[in-house]
């Protein structure tokens, strides 16, 4: 069966740090990969998602930047963390184009910048 | 367009009761849509889905309704439990290649004894 990690699952960073968030599927090739944000009691932005090795799509300009070094690993990072990059953040993947394209979401990283 | 940004309406339902969640989608070419449940601290889980080409899709006590004339999806919960406290996202699918939705606010569902 499939399985998506992510860590850490919280973390507090000063503003000006840097940032490295990774999330890893287990049990599938070749999946869709996104990077989701949550900001408290708001809805879900996608940041990035990427189809293959080193293809990423970016939605939302910011300071933010994601890789796919390996087909089942997407890494988020950052030069220099804001206070507004706090948030919840969700790895996802899928399968599609497929029957089914839903996207199976990771238990997230709470990222308080301080 | 994109409602990111916008705080989460809620509902509160009496347990035992039907709950309906509504969503409304912004792009007429849409052809799939997701209802999510994310509970706190976690991430979504999926409900149920529907395409474009139907109108109604039943699960086990949801309903998903899908009305292209308006551009409207709900989510019928029957016989609301305790459990089905949560947020619910509706996402739709942006590029019809099953590569990138676009989600909904969320509502917040709160279920009272």
């Amino acid at each position: 069966s499939q399985t998506i990690h992510q860590w850490p699952a919280t973390l507090v960073q000063p503003v000006g740090s840097p940032l490295s968030l990774e999330c890893t599927v287990e049990g599938t090739s070749n999946p869709n990969l996104y990077w989701y944000r949550q900001a408290a009691g708001r809805g879900l932005q996608l940041l990035f998602y990427s189809v293959g090795i080193g293809q990423i799509s970016s939605e939302v300009p910011q300071n933010l930047s994601a890789s796919r070094p390996q087909d089942r690993q997407f890494i988020l990072s950052s030069k220099k963390l804001l206070l507004s990059d706090s948030g919840f953040y969700l790895c996802a993947w899928s399968l599609g184009p497929s029957p089914s394209y839903e996207q199976y979401f990771g238990p997230g990283t709470r990222l308080t910048v301080t | 367009g994109e409602s990111v940004g916008l705080h989460l309406p809620t509902l509160s339902v009496q347990e035992g009761d039907n709950s309906i969640i509504n969503c409304a989608y912004s792009n007429s070419a849409s052809d799939y849509f997701i209802w999510y449940k994310q509970e706190s601290g976690k991430g979504p889980q999926f409900i149920i889905d529907i395409r474009s080409n139907m109108d109604k899709r039943q699960g086990q006590r949801v309903t998903v309704l899908l009305n292209k004339t308006v551009k409207h999806l709900s989510l019928q919960i029957a016989a609301t439990q305790p459990g089905d406290s949560a947020v619910y996202f509706c996402a739709e699918n942006k590029d019809n290649y099953g590569q990138n939705f676009v989600f909904g606010p969320g509502t917040r569902l709160s279920v009272l004894p």
